[in-house]
């Protein structure tokens, strides 16, 4: 069963510092890998998307990472704000028409 | 336009009534998705159209029933829903299917936060 797990579900970190997020899955046989933010109560916003044939994406002060031979993403968060706190969701697309997506991980950022 | 809109963004009904959620872009994007998410959980795939067509039904019951009118729009017509059904429900669109370039982008729109009494 082709599957995403984010853990910690969830994480408190003060204002300023620098943080990863975490992302497996179970099967390496991926097309890509899309990160998410969540806000409550509100839809997805697509934050970084990465090719099966690519290692990271950035964009700001976000980078994404994907080591497919390990079933494993990161998303890197640089000197953090309180307006990152939100649910970060990452989704793989196993190449069957539709994403699966993880359980997500809860940041707060303290100011 | 690089949004996807939704609307009613609140609706409220009783297990007897029939409603509908729409779903808007226009940003040529040629498969549309609905997704449902529950409290504190990921989004659930509902329906997948590609090209106008219907590609995935993850075994929704017939109580959600869906249409694509034209490559703009998605609507997902409700009826004798149960109280379970109460989520947040998400449409979203893309260039092409994933399985297509896989190059592809969602974009979601705000959703439809919807209450059954």
């Amino acid at each position: 069963k082709q599957e995403v797990t984010q853990i910690p579900a969830a994480l408190s970190v003060p204002e300023g510092e620098n943080l990863v997020l975490n992302c497996s899955f179970t099967d390496s046989a991926i097309y890509n890998l899309q990160w998410f933010r969540q806000d409550p109560g509100k839809g997805l916003t697509s934050l970084l998307l990465i090719q099966s044939s690519q290692r990271e994406q950035t964009s700001g002060r976000l980078n994404a990472s994907l080591d497919k031979s390990s079933g494993r993403s990161t998303l890197y968060i640089a000197a953090s704000q309180p307006g990152d706190s939100a649910t970060y969701l990452c989704a793989v697309n196993f190449g069957n028409e539709k994403l699966t997506f993880g359980t997500g991980t809860r940041l707060t950022i303290i100011p | 336009d690089t949004e996807v809109t939704q609307t009613p963004k609140h609706l409220v009904m009783g297990m007897t009534n029939k409603k509908s959620l729409k779903c808007e872009q226009h940003m040529g994007h040629r498969a549309m998705y609905w997704y449902k998410q529950k409290a504190k959980k990921p989004p659930e795939l509902m329906f997948v159209y590609s090209y106008e067509k219907l590609s995935i039904n993850e075994s929704v019951p017939s109580r959600f029933s869906p249409e694509c009118p034209n490559s703009s729009l998605l609507n997902l017509h409700l009826h004798a829903l149960q109280p379970e059904d109460s989520a947040l429900y998400l449409c979203a669109s893309s260039q092409d299917t994933p399985r297509g370039s896989g190059a592809n982008v969602l974009t979601f729109g705000a959703g439809s936060r919807l209450t059954v009494l």
